[in-house]
């Protein structure tokens, strides 16, 4: 069971709008400001996405999106492509004995 | 650009050790603040962070691995290392090193991931 928790799909159409969500504690989401996401396609090494919430690393699009509020961060992809489906999942740090714990991985899957 | 590249066996017999190297290129690993990390993915699974290293040597580890995990890093050849004691099936799963860029919060560069299978 992992430590944070995703939902383990989503699904939308090209051109529409997904948010994947990432619930945790005030031990982790909660209580810091660095949540980052990761996309996964299928045999390939995790991307980073988005760091420290909202923040996208050079090079990412701007339709790819992050947020929080209380204990739970997302991941909202707009203008969904064909080439967004993939697994993302989402890490926070969480705290000095722990120090970083990700989510199950969410699957979305673009119609 | 960062590049990194795991190396070591697939195989390992339960009860063993595993011992992973990552090899980087495009940057110095003594670049203050970097720390280099070991995240895992079992068969289907999720990610799991492992341990990670400073430049000076000093690590972190996930505290479920109860003690089982060594790292060690020789920033003259770029390289750093990973051991996991007393392996069992559960441990099989692919291992990634990627850099850990500030400390737990972001890791920006991974290496394509090598599978180790533990069986006898």
């Amino acid at each position: 069971q992992s430590a944070l928790t995703q939902p383990r799909s989503v699904s939308g159409s090209p051109g529409q709008s997904v948010t994947i969500s990432c619930t945790g504690t005030t031990s982790d989401v909660g209580g810091y400001d660095w949540v980052s996401w990761y996309q996964q396609h299928p045999g390939k090494a995790p991307k980073l996405l988005i760091y420290d919430v909202y923040k996208r690393p050079s090079g990412v699009p701007a339709r790819f999106s992050g947020s929080k509020s209380d204990s739970t961060a997302s991941l909202t992809i707009s203008g969904l492509q064909a080439d967004d489906e993939a697994n993302y999942y989402c890490s926070s740090y969480a705290g000095v004995h722990v120090f970083v714990v990700f989510g199950g991985g969410t699957e979305l899957t673009v119609l | 650009q960062v590049q990194l590249q795991e190396s070591g066996p697939g195989l390992v017999k339960p009860s063993e050790t595993l011992s992973l190297s990552c090899s980087v290129s495009g940057v110095s690993m003594s670049t203050t603040g970097h720390f280099w990390a070991w995240i895992r993915q079992p068969p289907g699974g999720g990610l799991e962070w492992i341990a990670s290293i400073q430049s000076n040597g000093r690590i972190s580890h996930n505290p479920s691995f109860a003690g089982r995990t060594t790292m060690s890093v020789d920033t003259s050849k770029s390289v750093f290392s990973l051991r996991l004691a007393t392996v069992t099936a559960a441990d099989t799963a692919k291992y990634f090193c990627a850099r850990d860029l500030y400390g737990f919060t972001e890791f920006d560069s991974w290496g394509s991931g090598t599978l180790v299978t533990v069986s006898s």
